[in-house]
């Protein structure tokens, strides 16, 4: 069954370094992956896709990569400032008839100390 | 310009009781969805519509109905509540084509059945 892992339950890090969040996938071909971030008591709010052929994409502080061999991205907040503390969740669609539909892993827990 | 907006934002019932969730969109999306977040276990999809008059089972569709009788509301219904469904519901809507957009989700409702 397809499958998403966010590793690290919980990222502390200081500010100005360097956040990196890892999202890995099983039995998946998808064409793209979002990212989202979710403040305590709100809905998840949109932040980047990257489609299957764009190895990397980037957004203001963010940059996300999307390494289809590996089943694997990587979340990347440059320069991080205590606002960008929240949960982080990254999503695929299915495929076939559940073309659409996005699975969402767990999300990882970024917190960033002043 | 709104979004999503979901009503009410909380609500308590006593088990057995029924209820309505609304959610309604005003960016004229084609897809809408409803996804249920717990502790551990993330977003799961409960059910979603690719358009008006259809509906879908996501992953976890039983003791739920749902209803898209127009474009911009989509209906989550609960005909006999159990303490499981305790949980934060959020309705999502995006265009039909997600390999350029993301999902807009609303700020959710937090459901206690007691």
């Amino acid at each position: 069954s397809q499958k998403i892992e966010q590793n690290s339950e919980a990222l502390n890090i200081q500010e100005g370094k360097t956040a990196t969040l890892t999202c890995n996938y099983t039995n998946y071909s998808p064409a793209y992956l979002q990212w989202y971030r979710q403040d305590p008591g709100r809905g998840p709010v949109f932040l980047l896709l990257i489609r299957e052929n764009e190895k990397e994409k980037r957004k203001e502080r963010l940059k996300v990569t999307f390494d289809t061999t590996l089943k694997q991205s990587l979340f990347h907040i440059t320069a991080s400032q205590p606002a960008d503390s929240a949960t982080y969740l990254c999503a695929l669609p299915g495929g076939g008839t559940s073309y659409g539909k996005l699975t969402f892993g767990q999300g990882t827990i970024l917190t960033v100390h002043p | 310009n709104a979004g999503v907006t979901q009503t009410p934002k909380f609500r308590v019932l006593k088990t057995g009781q029924s209820m309505t969730l609304l959610c309604a969109q005003d960016m004229n999306h084609e897809y809408m969805y409803w996804y249920r977040q717990d502790p551990g276990m993330g977003l799961r999809l409960i059910h979603y519509s690719v358009g008006e008059g259809t509906t879908a089972k996501g992953e976890v569709p039983d003791g739920y109905n749902v209803s898209r009788l127009k474009k911009q509301n989509f209906l989550l219904g609960l005909e006999s509540a159990a303490p499981s469904q305790t949980s934060v519901y959020f309705c999502a809507s995006s265009y039909w084509s997600q390999g350029n957009y993301g999902y807009t989700f609303g700020s959710g409702t937090r459901l206690t059945v007691v």
